[in-house]
């Protein structure tokens, strides 16, 4: 049950575009698609921003975009916005009602 | 609306024992896989536990296994995670989440309890 590997941290100007990786195994991120990831501010809890590899919830910004490929999932930030500032996780499903989170990435506009 | 609010949180020595609660509401709670989640000071995220909707099947992880038990009443609509032989690296914030409804995703959180085990 290894966690997930994430950059430590990511940076990007406002308006600009940033992605951070997630990186798993065969049994995990490359074996389903049930990627998700997970945007939370300080002193709350995390919140849903991606789902299922690629899809948003409602009320989530298109500025926010999933992908994968293999064992890597990738999470896109374009059009960088202060309140982007966060850290982030990627989250996989393992099988047998398990998941693997990575250990997460603090996202600075600068 | 779905609400998930934990309780039970608070200070204990190693070799405690606590028992958290996460009330749900605003959701069939039977038709759901629940998880409990934590997040250690400063850390990242880490997977506890799982349960079935029916509480008949339990997963935890390795971290835990054979002193952390997750259960469920589904009359009342609350999940509960009962820690034993408490170790300061439990110390976390707990959250209880939802699992999506088809797929395998957890999409709603609660605000998290904080347990924090210390001598």
């Amino acid at each position: 049950q290894s966690a997930l590997t994430q950059p430590r941290s990511v940076s990007g100007s406002p308006g600009q575009s940033v992605t951070i990786s997630c990186t798993g195994t065969s049994s995990d991120v490359g074996d389903y698609n049930y990627v998700s990831w997970y945007q939370q501010h300080p002193g709350k809890a995390p919140k849903l921003m991606i789902y299922d590899v690629t899809k948003r919830p409602s009320g989530v910004p298109d500025r926010f975009s999933g992908s994968k490929s293999g064992n890597t999932a990738s999470l896109t930030i374009s059009g960088l916005q202060a309140e982007d500032e966060a850290d982030y996780y990627c989250c996989s499903y393992a099988g047998s009602y398990t998941w693997l989170f990575g250990g997460g990435t603090k996202l600075t506009v600068l | 609306e779905v609400q998930l609010l934990e309780s039970g949180g608070g200070l204990g020595q190693p070799g405690d024992s606590l028992r958290l609660s996460c009330a749900a509401s605003g959701l069939t709670f039977s038709s759901y896989v629940m998880t409990w989640v934590r997040q250690a000071p400063g850390k990242g995220l880490e997977w506890v536990s799982g349960i079935s909707p029916s509480g008949g099947t339990t997963y935890y992880a390795d971290s835990v296994r054979g002193r952390f038990t997750i259960s469920r009443d589904n009359s009342k609509n609350t999940l509960y995670l009962q820690m034993n032989s408490l170790r300061v690296d439990d110390t976390a914030v707990y959250y209880c989440a939802k699992k999506m409804g088809s797929n395998w995703n957890l999409d709603y959180w609660g605000q998290g309890t904080l347990v924090t085990v210390s001598s």
